[in-house]
C-alpha cells in the first residue's frame, strides 16, 4: 500500500516561533488531510488538501501532488498548538485514509 | 459541528466482557464507514471497512470474530469487541465520508473516539 512519511517525528518550539511539518507519500493520491490530535484523542481536521494551497488563520498547507509531498505551516505558535499532527492520504486505488506516524509538537511558554 | 458521532467515549470493564461501540453519521448517509485503532504513542491503523448491507472488509491481521462489525443502516455502524482482554485495550476511532455522488472527492470525518480499558 501507499507509504506516508512525516518529518520531523518530534518538535519543540518556543511560543511565537514558526514551524514547517512535512509529509511525503509514495503514490498518487485522491485525498490528503492534515489533522491535529489533541490530548483527549480528538482528531481535529485542519485541511483537506489533495493539491494546492490553503490557509486558515495561523495555519496554512501546501500539497504538490506531482512531487508527492505536503507541507503544514504553523506561524506564531501557541501552547494550545501542542499535540500530534497527522498527515493522512487516500491513494488513487485505495478506499480509506492511510496515516503517517505523526509529528509530536510541544510548544513551551 | 460534528458530522460523525461516536459513543461511548470511554469504557472500563472486566476481562471477558463484550463491548459495543456506535458510530453515526449525523447529516449524511454513509454507505461506507471505517474503523481505526490507535495504541499509545502510535498512529491510527485501519482495522476494517464497514459496508452498509454487506459484510465488513477486514485488514490483514484483524480477527473478524473478535471485532464484529454491523452496518445495518445508512447512518449507523457498530463495532463489538467480543470477550475483550487487556490486550484489546486501545483507542478506537470511526470515520465516514460523504458519498462520492455528492460532489468531488470528499474528506473523511472522524468521531471523537472510544478509549477502551480492559481490566
Amino acid at each position: 500500500g501507499i507509504q506516508v512519511e512525516q518529518s520531523p517525528p518530534d518538535l519543540i518550539l518556543q511560543e511565537g516561533a514558526n514551524s514547517t511539518l512535512r509529509c511525503n507519500f509514495s503514490d498518487s493520491v485522491n485525498n490528503l488531510q492534515w489533522f491535529h490530535q489533541n490530548p483527549w484523542g480528538q482528531l481535529i481536521n485542519l485541511f483537506y488538501i489533495p493539491s494546492g494551497t490553503k490557509q486558515n488563520g495561523r495555519l496554512s498547507a501546501t500539497t504538490v501532488a506531482t512531487e508527492r509531498y505536503s507541507l503544514l505551516y504553523i506561524s506564531s505558535s501557541q501552547t494550545t498548538d501542542s499535540g500530534v499532527y497527522f498527515c493522512a492520504v487516500l491513494s488513487n486505488s485505495g478506499y480509506a485514509l492511510n496515516f503517517g506516524k505523526g509529528t509530536s509538537l510541544l510548544v513551551t511558554p | 459541528g460534528a458530522v460523525v458521532s461516536q459513543h461511548p467515549s470511554r469504557v472500563i470493564c472486566k476481562s471477558g466482557t463484550s463491548v459495543k461501540i456506535e458510530c453515526r453519521s449525523l447529516d449524511f448517509q454513509a454507505t461506507t464507514m471505517f474503523w481505526y485503532r490507535q495504541f499509545p504513542k502510535q498512529s491510527l491503523m485501519l482495522m476494517a471497512t464497514s459496508n452498509e448491507g454487506s459484510k465488513a472488509t477486514y485488514e490483514q491481521g484483524v480477527e473478524k470474530d473478535k471485532f464484529l462489525i454491523n452496518h445495518a443502516s445508512l447512518t449507523l455502524s457498530t463495532l463489538t469487541v467480543t470477550s475483550a482482554h487487556p490486550e484489546d485495550s486501545s483507542f478506537y476511532i470511526c470515520s465516514a465520508r460523504r458519498p462520492l455522488g455528492t460532489g468531488s472527492n470528499q474528506p473523511q470525518h472522524f468521531g471523537d473516539g472510544t478509549r477502551l480499558s480492559i481490566l
